[in-house]
């Protein structure tokens, strides 16, 4: 398999500003998942899919933010009216379920909110 | 609601010495239990995982974990640590919604 791409890497916005990232999983892998991590945190569920449906979105998340994953293949996150506290990276996973519960990791999205 | 605990935010070992990490986890049902690992600039990768069946499971990098559910823990260890293993360690918590612990930032000393 070729893993889970992230686009892009890095992403420097002013705050107030829209900005949206895209997750490319696994081929096979029909659950995608996407987690914000700050430094000397664990990643923070946000959002996942079971192919194009979202079944779970956190409490903690604001209405600013909004996942899609319109074809149950690739997702993207969006941001609008991004804030200073936004500021992290963002991973992406996905596995294959039923299957082994591994979760495969994108090398994430790193937000700045200047 | 489930949640994971990690009471050590940073512990440093010896090269070659023993290590043990703790987690202990909540949750409402039988849980499934992971650990990853978080190098710098690399992604998460898995070290092992437990379902069910025998509570000491064997992971990768000569890493096992013991859960025992009386104490709601799943600590992982290593009998000798290597340089390389430095990272951050992350256990975690169910299946569809897995969720992390603060993680443990391990420093290997020569």
């Amino acid at each position: 398999d070729t893993g889970v791409s992230q686009d892009p890497r890095h992403k420097i916005t002013k705050r107030g500003q829209n900005v949206t990232f895209r997750c490319d999983p696994i081929s096979e892998h029909n659950r995608l998942y996407w987690y914000r991590q700050t430094l000397g945190q664990g990643p923070e569920f946000l959002t996942y899919f079971q192919n194009e449906a979202q079944l779970e979105k956190s409490r903690l998340l604001s209405d600013r933010f909004s996942a899609e994953r319109p074809k149950g293949s690739f997702s993207t996150l969006e941001i609008q009216r991004t804030e200073q506290g936004d500021s992290a990276m963002y991973l992406c996973a996905s596995r294959k379920e039923p299957g082994s519960g591994k979760l495969f990791f994108g090398s994430g999205t790193q937000l700045s909110v200047l | 609601a489930q949640s994971v605990t990690q009471p050590d935010i940073h512990i440093t070992v010896s090269e070659g010495a023993s290590l043990e990490l703790r987690c202990n986890y909540s949750y409402g049902a039988t849980p499934y239990l992971f650990w990853y690992v978080q190098s710098p600039g690399q992604g998460l990768q898995l070290l092992l995982k437990y379902f069910s069946g025998d509570t000491l499971v064997q992971g990768i990098k000569g890493f096992e974990a013991e859960f025992k559910r009386s104490q709601s823990s799943f600590n992982l260890r290593k009998p000798s640590v290597h340089w390389s293993d430095a990272a951050e360690y992350f256990c975690a918590v169910t299946y569809q919604k897995v969720t992390f612990g603060t993680g443990t930032k391990l420093q290997v000393i020569p």
